[in-house]
């Protein structure tokens, strides 16, 4: 079975300050995909990484950044000097090739 | 990037009615779509998979016959609920998987309110 663990409910930050959203993740496959999506009040989920099992390299794109530690079954997510339009519901989840195991997601507030 | 269309976004219904919710894969076709539901502050559950051309693989605990999935079309599928209750009014969201790129793409999603 696949399980997701943001142990993180709710993050609220003041403007500029960073955030980071913690994932740890339970699979039986040697082979898998770890994402985060982003659910603004909207509600539509924006997809923002996708990493498979055998990268473990860290990624950094604009102000996001992404830690992959597989040693600890890990994918953290960080925003750097975070925005009011970062406030959102993020969500974190595992697949293989068909069906995504969703964490309960972490809320984050960012105020002005 | 990929887009996915699910309309309507919102519809309010009578009790015993249907509802039939689309979901439309822009520019992409996709073999495989998903449709969740989610309740105020949590997470997405999994109601069920679409597969063009041939039946919906459906969770356990989901209704076949109260939700119907029809993916007639690479870049369609549909959820119907079918003699919806107030118990259904719920947030549902729909994804397509991108198979060259392996992610799923979502939907906006449909708020569904039963008086």
């Amino acid at each position: 079975a696949q399980k997701v663990t943001q142990a993180q409910t709710e993050i609220s930050v003041v403007e500029k300050e960073d955030v980071t959203l913690d994932c740890v993740y339970e699979t039986r496959d040697t082979t898998y995909y770890l994402f985060w999506y982003k659910q603004p009040p909207s509600g539509e989920l924006v997809f923002l990484i996708r990493r498979n099992s055998f990268d473990e390299q860290n990624e950094i794109s604009g102000r996001y950044s992404w830690n992959f530690q597989k040693s600890t079954s890990s994918f953290n997510f960080t925003i750097t000097a975070s925005q009011v339009v970062d406030s959102a519901v993020y969500f974190c989840a595992l697949g293989g090739d068909y069906k995504l195991s969703f964490g309960a997601g972490t809320t984050v507030t960012v105020r002005a | 990037g990929a887009v996915v269309s699910q309309h309507p976004s919102w519809v309010i219904c009578k009790s015993g009615t249907s509802v039939k919710i689309e979901c439309r894969s822009l520019d992409f076709q996709a073999t495989t779509m998903f449709w969740y539901r989610q309740f105020p502050k949590q997470s997405l559950m999994l109601m069920a998979t679409s597969n063009e051309g041939s039946k919906a693989t459906y969770e356990q605990g989901v209704e076949k016959d109260k939700f119907l999935i029809n993916h007639a079309s690479l870049t369609l599928s549909t959820l119907t609920v079918t003699s919806a209750h107030p118990e259904d009014s719920s947030f549902y969201i729909c994804s397509a998987r991108s198979v060259a790129k392996n992610i799923q793409y979502f939907g906006a999603g449909t708020r569904l309110s039963v008086l």
